[in-house]
C-alpha cells in the first residue's frame, strides 16, 4: 500500500527562525514523484516544492528546502526566515511516475509567532 | 491565465439528497482529479479524469461518481447523501497524466451535509 505519514500534526516557529515539517512514505515503486503543498487559509493549495526520486540532489525553492532519504522513505521540509505568510498547513504528497493519482498526508498546522 | 474555478464554493445539503459539483480547469490542461478533504482523513483521492475517461478511481463508494465534458471541464456527483459526505472537495488540473506533474487545485467547495 502507498501510504504518506505526516506525524506531526502541529508545528510553531518563532518569525525568522527555521523549522522542519517531517514526512515519511511507504512504497514499492522506484520511480516517484515528491512534493509539498501549502494550504493557507483561504484554502486555496499551492505547490511548495517537488522532488524527483531519482535526483540525489535535494530540492530547493527559496527559502524552501528538502532533506530526502530515498532509503529510509523520509521527505522532510525545512523552512527557512519564517514569515507570518507560511503559516498554512502543509501537505506531504506522493505521486508514482506512471499514475495520475497523488497520495496525501494528514497535513502539519504551521503557526508563525511574531 | 484563469485558476482552476469551482462552483459552487458553498453548499448546504440534507441527508439522502444529491449533489453535484462543478470543476473548470486551467486552459489547456486536459487531466482533472477530485479530492475529499476532512479534518480526520485529509485528502483523499476520489478520481481522476482525463480525455472524457475515468483513468483512476479511489477507495469510496459507487455514490460517488464523475464525469468530464469535451472542454475538459468536470462535473463531480455524489447522491443519497450522509452526514459523513461533510468535507471539502478540490478539484486539480494538470496539462497532461504523466508528461508534467504539477498539479493546480481550485479553492473548493465546501459541503455540509445537515
Amino acid at each position: 500500500a502507498q501510504t504518506v505519514t505526516q506525524s506531526q500534526p502541529e508545528m510553531s516557529v518563532q518569525e525568522a527562525e527555521t523549522v522542519t515539517l517531517s514526512c515519511t512514505y511507504d512504497t514499492s515503486e522506484s520511480d516517484y514523484y515528491l512534493f509539498w503543498y501549502k494550504q493557507p487559509p483561504s484554502r486555496q493549495m499551492i505547490l511548495v516544492i517537488r522532488q524527483e526520486a531519482y535526483k540525489q540532489q535535494n530540492a530547493t525553492e527559496n527559502r524552501f528546502s528538502v532533506n530526502f532519504q530515498k532509503a529510509a522513505k523520509s521527505f522532510s521540509l525545512k523552512i527557512s526566515d519564517s514569515q507570518l505568510g507560511d503559516a498554512a498547513m502543509y501537505f506531504c504528497a506522493y505521486r508514482p511516475i506512471y499514475q495520475g493519482q497523488f497520495y496525501f498526508g494528514t497535513g502539519t498546522s504551521l503557526t508563525v509567532i511574531p | 491565465k484563469a485558476g482552476v474555478t469551482q462552483t459552487p464554493r458553498y453548499l448546504i445539503k440534507t441527508r439522502g439528497q444529491q449533489v453535484t459539483l462543478s470543476c473548470s480547469p486551467i486552459s489547456g490542461h486536459r487531466s482533472v482529479s477530485w479530492y475529499q478533504q476532512t479534518p480526520g482523513q485529509g485528502l483523499q483521492f476520489l478520481f481522476e479524469y482525463f480525455s472524457e475517461t475515468q483513468r483512476n478511481k479511489g477507495n469510496f463508494p459507487g455514490r460517488f461518481s464523475g464525469r468530464q465534458f469535451s472542454n475538459s471541464r468536470s462535473e463531480m456527483n455524489v447522491s443519497t447523501l450522509e452526514l459523513g459526505d461533510s468535507a471539502l472537495y478540490l478539484c486539480a488540473s494538470r496539462i497532461q497524466r504523466s508528461q508534467t506533474y504539477e498539479q493546480y487545485f481550485g479553492p473548493g467547495t465546501r459541503l455540509t451535509v445537515t
